[in-house]
C-alpha cells in the first residue's frame, strides 16, 4: 500500500519570503500525485495535479508553483508568499482507483 | 461542471444518536464517490468508496452510505454516533479521464457530538 510523507508538519513564514513543502511517496510507481489546500473554515481545494515527472497542471491561478523532479516526489513552491497562502496543505498520491493522502502541513503566514 | 455540494456546513448530534450527511454531486458518467473524514490537524482517512456494483456501500467506524443516481446523492449513514465520531466529513467524486482523474471535494460537514 501507499505511505505519504510530508513535512515539514508546520511552518510559520514572513510575508515575501519562500516556500518549499515536499512530498514524497512510497509503495507505488507511476503515481498520479496532487497537492491540495484547505484554507481556514473552507473546503479542499485542487491546487495541482502530475501524471508523471516534470508534468505539471496548475488548476487554479495563484502564487505557488509545484515540480517533479523525480517519479515519488512532488514539491510546492514559492517565491514570495502572501498571507493569503496561509492553510492547511495535502499531498495525495492515486494508483488506480485509490487516493492516500499525507498527513499535511500547517503553514501559516505572518 | 462537475461539483459536489455539501448543504449542510455544520451538524450536532447526541451521542448515540444516529447520524445521516448529506452529499449531492454534479457528474454526467457514473461517478466514483468516496467519503473522508479529518480530525483536527490531520490529514483525510477515507470512510469508504463507491465505484460499481451493490449502491449501499459498508465502510469503517460502523458507517455506510447509499448511492442514489435518481436523486445524484450519495448520503453517509451511521445508526449510533460516538463520541469519537467528531470531525469534519468531506465527500469527493473522482472526475476527469483516467489518467488525468482528480478528486473534487465538497466543501465539509463539522459534526460536533453533544454528550
Amino acid at each position: 500500500s501507499q505511505t505519504i510523507h510530508q513535512w515539514p508538519a508546520t511552518l510559520v513564514q514572513p510575508v515575501g519570503s519562500p516556500l518549499s513543502l515536499e512530498c514524497t511517496v512510497e509503495g507505488t510507481s507511476n503515481p498520479n500525485l496532487y497537492w491540495y489546500r484547505q484554507a481556514a473554515g473552507r473546503g479542499l481545494q485542487l491546487l495541482f495535479y502530475s501524471v508523471g515527472i516534470g508534468q505539471i497542471s496548475s488548476e487554479v491561478p495563484q502564487n505557488l508553483s509545484a515540480s517533479r523532479p523525480q517519479d515519488r516526489q512532488f514539491i510546492l513552491s514559492s517565491k514570495k508568499l502572501l498571507l493569503s497562502d496561509s492553510g492547511f496543505y495535502l499531498c495525495a498520491s492515486r494508483q488506480g482507483r485509490g487516493y492516500t493522502f499525507g498527513s499535511g502541513t500547517r503553514l501559516t503566514v505572518v | 461542471a462537475q461539483s459536489v455540494t455539501q448543504p449542510d456546513i455544520h451538524i450536532t448530534v447526541s451521542e448515540g444518536a444516529s447520524l445521516e450527511l448529506r452529499c449531492n454531486y454534479s457528474y454526467g458518467a457514473t461517478p466514483y464517490l468516496f467519503w473522508y473524514v479529518q480530525s483536527p490537524g490531520q490529514g483525510l482517512q477515507l470512510l469508504l468508496k463507491y465505484f460499481s456494483g451493490d449502491t449501499l456501500v459498508q465502510g469503517i467506524k460502523g458507517f455506510e452510505a447509499e448511492f442514489k443516481r435518481s436523486q445524484s446523492s450519495f448520503n453517509l449513514r451511521k445508526p449510533s454516533v460516538h463520541w469519537s465520531d467528531a470531525a469534519e466529513y468531506f465527500c469527493a467524486v473522482a472526475r476527469g479521464i483516467q489518467g488525468a482523474q482528480k478528486l473534487v471535494f465538497g466543501q465539509g460537514t463539522r459534526l460536533t457530538i453533544n454528550p
